[in-house]
């Protein structure tokens, strides 16, 4: 079965301070990975994707994330965090076969202090 | 701007009565899929459909039901609404095939009284 865990609800940085989100997977098959970043009162945005082109993944807003087989992992990164990124964050895995809908995680809100 | 359209994008009604929520996706997009995200639930998926033909189902209620039209716009029908029925509801869209991302809209939030 497909299922994801994120380690920590709440998240919080200096502005500036390296951003480290936590995602580990449960997957039956090769996984393909998400990371989406939820601002309030909005929709769910795709920061990036995970389909075993290549294990370090960069995304959108300086966003990274690395997927370690070894450690079912695929942490999500950034060098210096803003204000901006003061957001609920989530990360999923897709479904196999025909039936490709998402298992998202709890999700972590970051919040970024000045 | 995702290109993902949803309507209405609120929703108060009361208990017992039915509701119809709307879905455009993507341009060129074959997938919609729907989930439901709550407080207590979390995101949870509810049903997707490819093409007009439905897919996969996920945690979705007997009383709730959905469909894919030819013009490849969805709908979601929640009926005999209860409180635990007040939640987020997302659409997303996808060309539909493996490790395919999803792109979701901006939801409707229901409020049932």
């Amino acid at each position: 079965a497909q299922s994801v865990t994120q380690l920590g609800s709440h998240v919080s940085v200096s502005e500036g301070a390296l951003v480290l989100l936590r995602c580990n997977y449960s997957s039956s098959v090769p996984p393909y990975l998400f990371w989406y970043v939820q601002y309030p009162n909005q929709g769910l945005q795709l920061l990036l994707k995970y389909t075993s082109a290549a294990t370090l993944v960069k995304g959108i807003n300086g966003f990274e994330a690395e997927f370690k087989k070894s450690e079912t992992s695929f942490h999500l990164t950034k060098p210096s965090a803003h204000m901006s990124d003061a957001a609920e964050y989530f990360c999923a895995v897709s479904g196999v076969r025909r039936a490709n809908n998402l298992f998202f995680g709890t999700g972590t809100r970051l919040t970024v202090i000045p | 701007d995702s290109g993902v359209t949803q309507t209405p994008k609120h929703l108060i009604t009361a208990t017992g009565q039915r509701v119809t929520l709307r879905c455009s996706p993507r341009s060129g997009d074959l997938s919609v899929y729907w989930y439901q995200q709550s407080l207590d639930q979390g995101l949870q998926f509810l049903i997707q459909y490819y093409n007009g033909e439905e897919r996969a189902k996920g945690n979705i209620l007997e009383r709730f039901s959905a469909q894919q039209f030819p013009d490849l716009h969805s709908e979601l029908n929640l009926s005999s609404l209860e409180l635990g029925d007040s939640a987020l509801y997302f659409c997303a869209s996808s060309v539909g095939t493996s490790g395919a991302p999803q792109y979701f809209g901006p939801g409707t939030r229901l409020l049932v009284l």
